[in-house]
């Protein structure tokens, strides 16, 4: 399968700080990935929807100028929460789409964020 | 109603069991069909892909797809304490670049030695 990367894996900020996440696609161009939240034992919270190139599509209730999300390229994605708060603090997951109306998702392996 | 009910957990077993897996939706127009993987603390590994009603298998897994029912199903045979995880259903539109994943709430796995 594809191979999509996080950096970094772990990160622990002090509150008011922000906080840079990367997803990069290794093998593959990805026109379209996605971000993802996750608290303990529940399932993935979409949060936004990055396509390269344009403004990244935002869920409902997700804060589009505390989560920002820049496409630059056709394997970089990054998310960047600004002036991040303890309840910030999550496990984060990047996928991106493969080409194609079919295209599969791969998932990066998360970061988990921590907010003191 | 939700759109993407899965199997509540968790589920143990021991190993060299079948293990059935499913997921029931309510949307006729999911067309893409996938289960995920996700170990603790890591990101959900893409286990299946399919888009067509019928089984397909690789290796000790089947994925089963019946759009008449709106129900699919992972079957894994010969578990192994390695295939103890969480697993997801994740189905979308076939409409667009922008197609978003729906996943069920996940089923936590554990095979027994």
């Amino acid at each position: 399968g594809a191979v999509v990367s996080q950096h970094p894996s772990r990160v622990i900020c002090k509150s008011g700080t922000s906080v840079k996440i990367e997803c990069r696609s290794l093998d593959f161009q990805a026109t379209t990935m996605f971000w993802y939240r996750q608290f303990p034992k529940k399932s993935l919270m979409l949060m936004a929807t990055s396509n390269e190139g344009s403004k990244a599509t935002y869920e409902q209730g997700v804060e589009k100028d505390k989560f920002l999300i820049n496409h630059a390229s056709l394997t970089l994605s990054t998310l960047t929460v600004t002036s991040a708060h303890p309840e910030d603090s999550s496990f984060y997951i990047c996928s991106a789409r493969t080409p194609g109306t079919m295209g599969e998702q791969y998932f990066g392996p998360g970061t988990r964020l921590t907010v003191t | 109603q939700k759109e993407v009910e899965q199997d509540p957990g968790p589920l143990s077993v021991p190993e060299g069991a079948i293990v059935s897996l499913n997921c029931t939706y309510s949307n006729s127009a999911f067309q893409y069909f996938m289960w995920y993987r996700q170990y603790s603390r890591k990101g959900p590994e893409l286990l299946m892909y399919t888009y067509s009603s019928g089984n397909k298998e690789d290796g000790r897994f089947t994925a089963q797809v019946d759009k008449s029912s709106k129900y699919i199903s992972l079957f894994i045979r010969d578990s192994q304490p390695s295939d103890s995880a969480t697993y997801l259903c994740a189905m979308s539109y076939p409409t667009g670049a922008n197609s978003k994943l729906t996943f069920g709430k996940g089923i936590t796995l554990s095979v027994r030695p």
